[in-house]
């Protein structure tokens, strides 16, 4: 069925650090793809999408590109801020499906 | 943009009693509400799926008669946890799609309840 690989946390970076949380999928046809993010104590907010193969998500300095041919959806940013501290959830919708399938979460951690 | 409105927020409820989640849809239609319950540090666990105006459809392993789901208008449905145990205990997150119909958009998530069976 279908998946979603992330890498394990907790990811531990310095203020204005560069980051990668990596994301892969399994699935069949052609999913989207999101990142989402949760701040300590509430719900998920959607952070970015991408519908279609090498499209590029992008919002609040992060961004994620589509890659069919390595099933990936890698989530980078070129400065961090204490203020990204949170949990962030890779997921995808299969193609003409409802049901979000989500990856394990990364938390990360943003030091002054 | 589209908000999905969850409470109470907080519930500390004793073992036996039951508890009603709320999630409106402010500005949207809801069709098509997600619940799912999140363990502390894990990802979230898709509970069942409510439509408005049928019944919901459960996950595998998970109790109808436990988790009475209700979507009775486009922008309302609840959960209602009865007979709560400790074990019951958890973050229950609600969503909707943004667009409804399409999962094309993303989803729109409330902002979760925290429930403690003491």
């Amino acid at each position: 069925g279908d998946s979603v690989t992330q890498m394990e946390g907790p990811v531990t970076l310095s203020e204005e650090a560069f980051l990668t949380i990596n994301c892969t999928y399994t699935a069949t046809g052609y999913p989207s793809l999101f990142w989402y993010v949760q701040y300590p104590g509430e719900g998920l907010q959607l952070l970015l999408k991408a519908t279609k193969a090498d499209d590029k998500g992008s919002n609040k300095g992060f961004e994620a590109t589509y890659r069919k041919e390595t099933t990936s959806f890698h989530l980078e940013k070129g400065s961090v801020q204490v203020s990204d501290s949170a949990v962030y959830f890779c997921a995808l919708s299969a193609a003409g499906g409802f049901k979000t399938i989500f990856g394990a979460g990364t938390r990360l951690f943003v030091k002054a | 943009g589209a908000v999905v409105s969850q409470h109470p927020s907080r519930v500390i409820c004793k073992s036996g009693t039951s508890v009603k989640i709320e999630c409106r849809s402010l500005d949207f239609q809801a069709t098509t509400m997600f619940w799912y319950r999140q363990f502390p540090k894990q990802s979230l666990m898709l509970m069942a799926t409510s439509n408005e105006g049928s019944k919901a459809t459960y996950e595998q392993g998970v109790e109808k008669d436990k988790f009475l789901i209700n979507h009775a208008s486009l922008t309302l449905s609840t959960l209602t946890v009865t007979s709560a145990h400790p074990e019951d205990s958890s973050f229950y997150i609600c969503s909707a799609p943004t667009r409804a119909g399409s999962s094309l958009y993303g989803y729109t998530f409330g902002s979760g309840t925290r429930l403690t069976v003491v």
